[in-house]
């Protein structure tokens, strides 16, 4: 099976302008969260989406948005970008709710520069 | 509120030696559940293991083993004759029934040749 894909891998935008990052979880799960990861907060928790319906949202601004399809496959935006939201952007999936039962298969992440 | 603490931020062993990363959560809850996962250099995050918060019972796999004793809520992972390819960020997560899973900030093991 592939695993988790996460497109882009890297990008680079500047301060004010709004991104969209793009998740494929693995054939079968149905179940995707996402984690911001930087050197100084580590893994944060964004959000958590299962069959469409987002289960669980972090401590994130309002800024930080995301969505799931009937397909499984996630995205999520942030807009207005802030240098602070320079980061790794990591998505993960599971087969279950929230990788609790069989753990969390994560993606190599997509690197947001913001300039 | 749910915690995870990992107080060693960083360790480097000899090739060979074992060495023991520390993970020490809390919650209220009595029914969550623990895991590990490995970053390696390559940064790809990869699952290890899970545990239930009922089954204390501890796990070998291989090199890898888990001592998880809820009477000091501690969820410790031990690598026995440590490995160069060992060397990784390791984070220990919680998580409940209902809520996210969390993640400690990780600690960064530098396996020396």
């Amino acid at each position: 099976k592939a695993g988790v894909t996460q497109t882009p891998r890297y990008l680079i935008k500047t301060r004010g302008q709004q991104v969209t990052l793009s998740c494929s979880p693995i054939s079968g799960h149905r179940s995707v969260s996402w984690y911001q990861q930087t050197p100084g907060q580590g893994l944060q928790f964004l959000f958590e989406y299962f069959s469409e319906t987002q289960r669980n949202k972090g401590n994130f601004p309002g800024r930080f948005s995301g969505r799931q399809f009937s397909n499984s496959r996630s995205e999520m935006n942030v807009s207005t970008l802030e240098l602070g939201d320079s980061a790794l952007y990591l998505c993960a999936s599971s087969p279950d709710y929230g990788g609790r039962g069989r753990g969390l298969y994560f993606g190599p992440g997509t690197r947001l520069t913001v300039t | 509120a749910q915690k995870v603490t990992q107080a060693q931020t960083e360790i480097s062993v000899v090739e060979k030696e074992d060495v023991t990363l520390d993970c020490v959560y809390e919650t209220r809850d009595t029914t969550y559940y623990l895991f590990w996962y490995k970053q390696p250099p390559s940064g790809e995050l990869v699952f290890l293991i899970r545990r239930n918060s009922f089954d204390e019972q501890n796990e070998i796999s291989g090199r890898y083993s888990w001592n998880f004793q809820k009477s000091t809520s501690s969820f410790n992972f031990t690598i026995t004759a440590s490995q160069v390819v060992d060397s990784a960020v390791y984070f220990c997560a919680l998580g409940n029934r209902d809520d996210k899973i969390i993640f400690g900030k990780g600690t960064r093991l530098h396996i020396l040749p």
